[in-house]
């Protein structure tokens, strides 16, 4: 059993549009980040959210992390070529020092 | 400031040859990870070093695989003997924050090691 499920798994969209991918588990996380892959590359941390309820901007990236711990949500507006890659949530459930990976998302933006 | 390295970015060997990957992590990190990536999946956890104990090493398969630390900065990875399963890529990365603490999750990775056993 994946103790963080990523979705959708795939997705393929034109530039210009809007997309939200997901983190979900059923345990609760004292925190959560959020990490793209490139091809070849390792992965890049993009944010950490540490309270429930929080919600971070990074340009056009908005994260947000769920009342309850438990989930999160990565929000892209207007979509450019560029933020083509592997999307990986990952987080250290409470109590544990263990780090953990979502599957991921592979997000493609078509020009 | 020099990332995480790591060295060979490719290597293709026979199955029961052995192999040993090598990571040199961000200067002052005294976290240090090997992950395992299959394609398509997140990475998975095999050790985790902090200075130059191994703090976590749960997930990694000890008939084959060894790792060290030693004096708690580079790293190696060995897998002796290789088996067809284990073609994967092998992630390094280094944490400058504590186990315990919100910032823990930061992890900074190499670029891989991108292992194929024929």
């Amino acid at each position: 059993t994946q103790l963080l499920e990523q979705s959708p798994q795939f997705l393929s969209i034109q530039e210009g549009e809007n997309l939200t991918v997901y983190c979900n588990s059923s345990s609760v996380f004292s925190s959560l980040q959020w990490y793209r892959q490139e091809p070849g590359e390792g992965p890049v941390l993009l944010v950490t959210v540490v309270t429930g309820g929080e919600v971070k901007k990074l340009k056009r990236l908005t994260f947000q992390f769920g009342d309850a711990r438990k989930d999160s949500s990565l929000h892209i507006t207007a979509a450019q070529p560029g933020d083509t890659g592997l999307y990986l949530c990952a987080g250290i459930q409470g109590g544990s020092e263990k780090l953990v990976f979502g599957k991921g998302t592979k997000l493609t933006v078509n020009p | 400031e020099a990332g995480v390295v790591q060295s060979p970015r490719y290597k293709i060997i026979e199955k029961k040859q052995p192999v040993a990957f090598w990571c040199n992590p961000i200067s002052g990190h005294n976290t240090l990870y090997w992950y395992l990536q299959n394609l398509g999946q997140g990475p998975e956890l095999l050790i985790r070093y902090e200075n130059e104990e191994a703090v976590d090493d749960s997930q990694l398969p000890k008939d084959r695989f060894s790792a060290e630390r030693l004096k708690g900065v580079d790293s190696t990875l060995k897998i002796q003997p290789a088996e067809l399963g284990d073609s994967a890529v092998y992630l390094c990365a280094s944490s400058l924050a504590q186990a315990g603490t919100a910032r823990a999750g930061e992890l900074f990775f190499g670029e891989g090691s991108r292992l194929t056993v024929l």
